[in-house]
């Protein structure tokens, strides 16, 4: 069964660093999503991204993050300059239409330690 | 704002009995609403979905869960719990008009033998 992959699995950074973090969604899907999770606390959501731009966002995808789609395969999240509480397990997610009408497929997600 | 509410952080059951898992809701209207399971160093499953219809879903690996309009309720069960169901559960909403799922706090089941 096709999967969500996202490199690499763990990414420790000092703070004020720049990170990317890499996704490779299911091929034929056509929404893609950043979610976060800091350890103990709940699955936040931090953008969608539909048709190259980013469809709706929340209040914690500030101007330090941005998307992009480079190519046909990769889906990326970076962080400008990373800030000790941007330390979380962040996956990314992909479905083949919206939200409602099929599920989202997850990845192992990249856990985000910054010093 | 819908918000999502699992009461419970941790339960502990015994292999071979029934579980359930209690998630609440707070939104005007009906949400999608669903369940997901992470095991340990993995992303995140779907286990089954509530959209419309009957509310009583059945999903994967045996769950299935029933959607309460009265209780604002979607609570997860499995009538015979595995080993290997041992994981972290989740409960979340969609309202249905934007792209975003809002996740509960997670309930950590763990499987006794």
């Amino acid at each position: 069964e096709p999967e969500v992959t996202q490199t690499p699995s763990h990414q420790v950074t000092q703070m004020g660093q720049e990170v990317i973090l890499r996704c490779v969604p299911i091929s034929n899907h056509l929404y893609f999503y950043w979610y976060r999770q800091i350890l103990g606390q709940k699955v936040e959501f931090l953008v969608s991204f539909y048709n190259n731009e980013i469809s709706e966002k929340s209040e914690i995808f500030d101007d330090q993050f941005s998307v992009e789609r480079p190519d046909g395969s990769n889906f990326t999240l970076k962080i400008r300059s990373t800030k000790l509480e941007d330390s979380a397990m962040y996956f990314c997610a992909s479905s083949l239409r919206g939200l409602t009408n099929s599920p989202l497929h997850f990845g192992n997600g990249t856990r985000l330690t910054v010093t | 704002a819908q918000s999502v509410t699992q009461p419970d952080i941790h339960i502990t059951v015994s292999e071979g009995a029934s579980l359930e898992l209690r998630c609440n809701y707070s939104y005007g209207a009906t949400p999608y609403l669903f369940w997901y399971v992470q095991s340990p160093g993995q992303g995140l499953q779907l286990l089954l979905k509530y959209f419309s219809g009957d509310t009583l879903v059945q999903g994967i690996k045996g769950f299935e869960a029933e959607f309460k309009r009265s209780q604002s309720s979607f609570n997860l069960r499995k009538p015979s719990v595995h080993w290997s169901d041992a994981a972290e559960y989740f409960c979340a909403v969609n309202t249905g008009t934007a792209s975003k799922l809002t996740f509960g706090t997670g309930t950590r089941l763990q499987v006794t033998l």
